[in-house]
């Protein structure tokens, strides 16, 4: 089955760090982007960040808003990435996504066409 | 940072009538160098994850319904439903990626049935 899974959210207290994962199955993993967005309670989406795919470089970027407290990293052999959330906030309170994309142009097919169901970070003391 | 603004925030159908909603962005989507127009939409269903819609203004993705079309150019853009069905609930986001991979969401609009 095509698809991505999140995992390893949790409740965890402000200043403290943790990690999601993404995981693939049924995708060439090593050919896609992987970008991760969240949704706070009750909110829209947000994007924070993308790491491309390691023929172009793995380069990474990232949000304003997370950029110097997140880090995406990723390990093709087990088709998963990572989103390495440190020094975390309140504010970071959301359920959080990864979704695939091209890296191939054209670039009107860099659309996010498979996202996982989402894992939930509540941050607080 | 592009803004997108969606209206409107909630739209009240009854089903098989038609819906339309709204997406305007603070800045063209249209890239000159290359002549397309960077206008995704989404539909988030309640409990679920965001599905592609609509890519590039107009352009269905795989699976959707042809009842389900988008239209618009440089900073306005729509998302028409022909005939709302009772699975069409939940929020449509217009998301740019102009300024690729900076993507922007508008704040949704929530489809729900009468």
């Amino acid at each position: 089955e095509v698809q991505l899974v999140e995992s390893g959210g949790d409740l965890v207290e402000p200043g403290r760090p943790l990690r999601l994962s993404c995981r693939a199955s049924g995708i060439p993993f090593r050919d896609y982007v992987i970008s991760w967005f969240r949704q706070a309670p009750g909110k829209g989406l947000e994007w924070i960040g993308i790491i491309r795919s390691n023929i172009y470089g793995g380069t990474t970027d990232y949000a304003a808003s997370v950029h110097g407290r997140f880090s995406i990293s990723r390990d093709d052999s087990r088709s998963v990435a990572y989103l390495q959330m440190n020094s975390l906030k309140s504010e970071d309170t959301a359920v959080y996504f990864c979704a695939k994309g091209r890296n191939r142009r054209p670039t009107s097919t860099w659309y996010f066409d498979l996202w996982g169901r989402g894992s939930r970070v509540i941050v607080s003391a | 940072d592009i803004v997108m603004t969606q209206t409107p925030l909630s739209l009240p159908v009854t089903p098989g009538e038609p819906a339309s909603m709204s997406c305007r962005s603070s800045q063209s989507l249209l890239n000159s160098d290359d002549g397309n127009t960077y206008l995704d939409w989404y539909l988030q269903r309640p409990g679920q994850s965001p599905q592609l819609l609509i890519y590039m203004v107009s352009s269905r993705a795989s699976g959707v319904p042809n009842r389900f079309s988008g239209s618009g150019s440089g900073t306005d853009f729509t998302l028409k439903i022909s005939r709302v069905e009772a699975e069409d609930v939940g929020v449509y986001y217009c998301m740019q990626r102009r300024e690729y991979p900076f993507v922007t969401f508008g704040q949704g609009t929530r489809l729900e049935i009468k």
